[in-house]
């Protein structure tokens, strides 16, 4: 089983939909979140950060954390064709330094 | 525009080449990784560089070279490569190796192996 299971996809919405993005884990140590957008070709792109279970908002995004459940989640709301990219969520382990355990990443699409 | 730059961003070379990717981040980190990524899939790490020391070498075959001249740059020197080396390769920094930092990614260099 993998430490790090997300549904890759692809995701298609229309414009101005609200998107749910989410991943699951296997190892309760993990203590940090992370979400990122990659755009194709390049690299990616720190959106959201969380430390144990909640939520943050920032603008449209909001990430959220159940760790007794062991799944986060990313909200998009209002979701734009600038938004169609890979979503990939990341998490560590705080006694692993700072290696990150990637999810596959799922690919989004928004369709004016 | 990202704050860890990465050059070239392409790169294409020959099985007995001898290359070098460059990184380079002035945000005052002291961490920096390698990571390689290929199509569709999520980023594999390859190096850590701690305070200019590398503290993590993810098992990465001696044909890949990392270096880390100063805090600011981290180079990865590529010989006698394979095709299956083709991939994205990317750079991240963050301010140190605790579990807490987040890290802040390059648009990578893409490498093909003729």
């Amino acid at each position: 089983q993998k430490e790090v299971e997300q549904d890759p996809g692809p995701l298609s919405v229309p414009e101005g939909a609200i998107v749910s993005l989410n991943c699951t884990y296997s190892n309760s140590a993990f203590q940090y979140f992370m979400w990122y957008r990659q755009y194709s070709r390049k690299g990616p792109e720190l959106l959201m950060y969380t430390y144990s279970s909640g939520n943050k908002e920032d603008g449209r995004f909001t990430a959220q954390v159940d760790k007794s459940s062991k799944y986060i989640s990313l909200f998009i709301r209002d979701s734009q064709p600038s938004d169609s990219a890979t979503y990939l969520c990341a998490m560590t382990r705080s006694n692993t330094g700072n290696q990150f355990y990637f999810g596959t990443g799922t690919s989004l699409t928004v369709i004016p | 525009d990202t704050e860890v730059t990465q050059t070239p961003k392409h790169l294409v070379m020959g099985m007995t080449n001898k290359k070098s990717l460059k990184c380079e981040q002035h945000m005052g980190h002291r961490a920096m990784y390698w990571y390689k990524q290929k199509a569709k899939k999520p980023p594999e790490l390859m190096f850590v560089y701690s305070y200019e020391k590398l503290s993590i070498n993810e098992s990465v075959p001696s044909r890949f070279s990392p270096e880390c001249p100063n805090s600011s740059l981290l180079n990865l020197h590529l010989h006698a490569l394979q095709p299956e080396d083709s991939a994205l390769y990317l750079c991240a920094s963050s301010q140190g190796q605790g579990a807490h930092q987040p890290q802040h990614f390059g648009d990578g260099t893409r490498l093909s192996i003729l």
